[in-house]
Order: structure tokens, then sequence, then C-alpha cells
């Protein structure tokens, strides 16, 4: 079990460069979650996905497309990518997003946007 | 106020020494709360979940006081390996999973 995978593991961008960002989990989880994390500050979401079809903001999801391609896979996408976006990018995936179920993250992508 | 504060740490103990990390939260609707573990320029990894009744898992102890809105972790006989940042987490039926900015340990031989 690869559990949660993403690609790529790091990313230099000029500002106004797009790119997608890739998550793939294996665990038949339904719930999936885009996080970005920034010094000294907690995971912020960005986009979650509750099932398979469904997409949703979450705390700070201007500059941000997703896409839940299947079950399996959800991407973000940057359209035009600025230096704020600048950050370590996480997804993750649950069983669901009810209580009492616990988030498993993929390793990460460091993105630097110049 | 942010949803879910921590200590601001870092917390610098050695080897052997008892630490206590605290965590706050506003909503009153919270149902779940865990604590999770990150090691530098790693992932976040499920520590433990905490349940009311509060629970122990070897060297860790979690502990839940929801009429005070507050969740403690203590770490016995602390380890070089616990040095990470400790992330405190809670979570709402039907909502999403919100992170404190965590706390950082770090255990000196």
């Amino acid at each position: 079990n690869a559990g949660v995978t993403q690609t790529p593991k790091f990313q230099v961008l000029k500002t106004g460069q797009s790119m997608t960002l890739q998550c793939a989990q294996d665990m038949n989880h339904n719930s999936m979650y885009w996080y970005r994390q920034d010094p000294g500050m907690g995971l912020r979401l960005i986009y979650y996905s509750a099932s398979e079809g469904t997409t949703d903001k979450g705390e700070v999801p201007n500059g941000y497309n997703v896409s839940r391609l299947n079950k399996r896979e959800f991407s973000l996408r940057l359209e035009s990518a600025a230096p704020s976006q600048t950050s370590v990018y996480f997804c993750a995936s649950s069983t669901t997003g009810a209580a009492g179920n616990t988030q498993y993250f993929g390793p990460g992508t460091r993105l630097t946007v110049l | 106020r942010k949803e879910v504060e921590q200590d601001p740490g870092p917390f610098n103990v050695p080897e052997g020494a008892t630490v206590a990390f605290n965590c706050t939260y506003s909503n009153s609707a919270s149902q779940s709360f865990f604590w999770y573990r990150q090691d530098c320029r790693k992932e976040p990894k499920l520590l433990m979940s905490v349940y009311s009744s509060g629970n122990e898992d070897g060297r860790f102890t979690a502990q839940l006081n929801r009429a005070s809105q507050y969740i403690s972790l203590l770490i016995r006989d602390s380890k070089l390996s616990d040095s990470a940042t400790y992330l405190c987490v809670v979570n709402r039926e039907g909502q999403n999973f919100v992170f404190g900015p965590g706390t950082r340990l770090s255990v000196l031989p």
C-alpha cells in the first residue's frame, strides 16, 4: 500500500506560470483534501472533496482550482502562480469527513514561485 | 481568535523529562480530537486520537476537557526521537478538520 502519493516533490515556477499538483490514494477513501502550510501557521484547507464528483472551497481557495478525477485522484491547479503561493502543499484523504475519521497525508510538494 | 490554539513553543527539554502541551478550541460543537506529529520537512502523521475519558499509549497520555474546551498531551520520559512539531486537530460532524499552528519540541541529549 502506497497510501497517499503526490507529484512533484519540488517545483519552482515563475510568476504567471501554471501547474497542476497531482495526488492519488489507494486506501479507497471517499474524502480528499488539499492543504497549504506556511511557516508559523497551521495547515490551511484550500479545497476538499467529500466524495467522488463533488468539490468544495476551504479556507483559502483563491488562486486555485481542483478536479476530483475519480475516487483515487484529486488534483490542484494553479492557473497563474503568484509569489504568495510559495508554500508546502499537502494532499490528504480520509474514509469520510465524519467525526472520528482520521486523515492520512501525502509527503508534500514544496513549491517556490519567483 | 483562531479556532484552535496551542502553546507557542518551542519547548526545549532534556532527555527523560516530562513535557505537556496544551490546546484550546473555540467551537463547542467540535466532536473529534487528535494529536498529530510532524517531523521537519515531512507530512503530519496521526499520533493519537483523544477520547473523553482520556487515553494513554505508552509514554503518551491525552486528555480532553469538553467543559473548558481544552486538550492536552503529556509525554513522559522524553526521547531524542520525540523531537518534532505536535499539531492539535479538531473535527465536527460533516465539517472539516481544523489544525492548530503546532508546538515544536526539541529533546536535548
